[in-house]
């Protein structure tokens, strides 16, 4: 399964709604990830299961979707947030999506 | 508090082979399964294959069968991987990361592995 992650680059202010998104090219079955990495940082998990927020992840970062279509959503924009978002895909082999790199406008 | 500890970045040269490590604190080795992660500059990271800590059993994307090779050692909590017959294509930084299911819950800080001659 391929992911198409959109945008490639989002700037956006702080306190901000900012919505990600990621797309399959076939239907995921809800086994999606979510990915935080900060630049010369591992990555970390922010959701997995499309919906269920790792623990001690803030409340304000939330997952949705189903089929081929699914989105990571930061309600409230602040400034540790400045990372790149990848999607991760579980349900047919192990695939990543190419990135979101979020940017403080 | 879990940690993955991971070796020092490696120079090597075209043809030759390394041994990374991974080692772990802070949860039940043997329980998880560790897998080890790709990432090169502006490409997708890609997971190369993974072991379980109970039995060291191994699952391996199949473009890296028979670039790596996965063990461990239980009695030391690490995870080894030795990427063989290297070349310019491997260049990258190798992550090793823990998971209970097919997603990763721990990563290590990652080692950069640069083929050069």
């Amino acid at each position: 399964i391929q992911l198409t992650q959109s945008p490639s680059l989002l700037s956006a202010s702080v306190g901000d709604r900012v919505t990600l998104s990621c797309k399959g090219s076939q239907n995921i079955n809800n086994y999606l990830a979510w990915y935080q990495q900060k630049l010369g940082e591992a990555p970390k998990l922010l959701i997995y299961n499309t919906n269920s927020l790792q623990t001690g992840i803030p409340s304000r970062f939330s997952g949705s979707g189903s089929g081929t279509d699914y989105t990571l959503t930061i309600s409230s924009l602040q400034p540790e947030d400045v990372a790149t978002y990848f999607c991760y895909q579980y349900n047919n082999g192990l695939t990543f999506g190419s990135g979101t790199k979020l940017e403080i406008k | 508090e879990v940690q993955l500890q991971q070796s020092g970045a490696e120079l090597v040269k075209p043809g030759a082979s390394v041994k990374l490590s991974c080692k772990t604190s802070g949860y039940t080795f043997s329980n998880y399964y560790m897998s080890w992660l790709k990432q090169m500059p502006g490409q997708n990271i890609e997971w190369i294959g993974n072991i379980y800590g109970g039995n060291g059993g191994t699952g391996y994307n199949q473009k890296f069968k028979g670039k790596a090779t996965l063990t461990v050692d239980k009695s030391s909590s690490t995870a080894y991987m030795d990427l063989s017959s290297l070349t310019s294509e491997d260049s990258a930084v190798y992550f090793c990361a823990a998971g209970y299911y097919w997603y990763f819950d721990f990563w290590g800080p990652g080692t950069m592995v640069t083929v050069s001659s």
